[in-house]
């Protein structure tokens, strides 16, 4: 089974610029999830889909970000424009449904954002 | 205000030794809680993970402990094995369902030969 695939896996922009990271979740998974991880730290959720809709993007800076993920299954993040605080590794997860109730969230390689 | 700690940055072992782990939270509405690992440029893997109705569970040679009085939980390694090095991410979640994660700053784990 395919996991979580992401790309790029890297980008390098300058700032002011857009940037866009895309992510297709393992198969069958609705829920999918984004999350940043700054140096040093643990990842944060950015926004998190049940399949098409967006249930919780309270933590996604809508100034300048913006996420899609037409037809509940590939999603993308989007940030115009890019500031250097953004530097950072952009993961995206998708999870199923375990005993008890439970979700285990399954990441893919991440994408390692410089803005410059 | 960081509501799952992992106070301990790094950690280093000889292989074969036990390793331990630690992770603390503050918030008390937290049912779920897991373990991943993370190599360098990979995304952090699922390892164990442990719901609020139990104190204790086992996989291999993975074993997690909650100990919800305390808010605490630790995850041993034993035997430990060079091929373990990595960073060590404890998460939790409240409610059944699908909800955020909400992780700890790591702790890098050293197995050594």
């Amino acid at each position: 089974e395919a996991g979580v695939v992401q790309s790029p896996r890297y980008k390098i922009i300058e700032k002011k610029q857009p940037v866009a990271f895309w992510c297709n979740p393992i198969s069958g998974h609705n829920t999918l999830y984004w999350y940043r991880q700054n140096l040093g730290q643990g990842p944060e959720l950015l926004i998190r889909y049940e399949n098409e809709e967006a249930v919780d993007d309270s933590q996604l800076p809508k100034d300048r970000f913006s996420a899609e993920r037409l037809k509940g299954v590939d999603s993308t993040l989007k940030i115009q424009p890019a500031e250097l605080g953004d530097s950072a590794v952009y993961l995206c997860a998708s999870s199923s449904r375990g005993s008890g109730n439970q979700e285990t969230q399954y990441f893919g390689p991440g994408t390692r954002l410089l803005v410059l | 205000d960081q509501q799952v700690k992992q106070n301990s940055p790094s950690l280093s072992v000889q292989e074969g030794r036990i390793s331990i782990l630690n992770c603390d939270y503050t918030n008390s509405m937290f049912d779920y809680f897991l373990w991943y690992k993370k190599y360098p440029a990979e995304g952090p893997t699922f390892l164990i993970s442990i719901s609020s109705i139990k104190d204790k569970n086992e996989d291999g040679r993975f074993t997690v402990f909650l100990n919800k009085s305390a808010k605490h939980l630790s995850l041993h390694i034993v035997p430990s094995q060079p091929g373990d090095s990595a960073v060590y991410f404890c998460a939790a979640s409240a409610g059944t369902g699908r909800r955020a994660l909400t992780f700890g700053s790591g702790t890098r784990l050293q197995v050594q030969p």
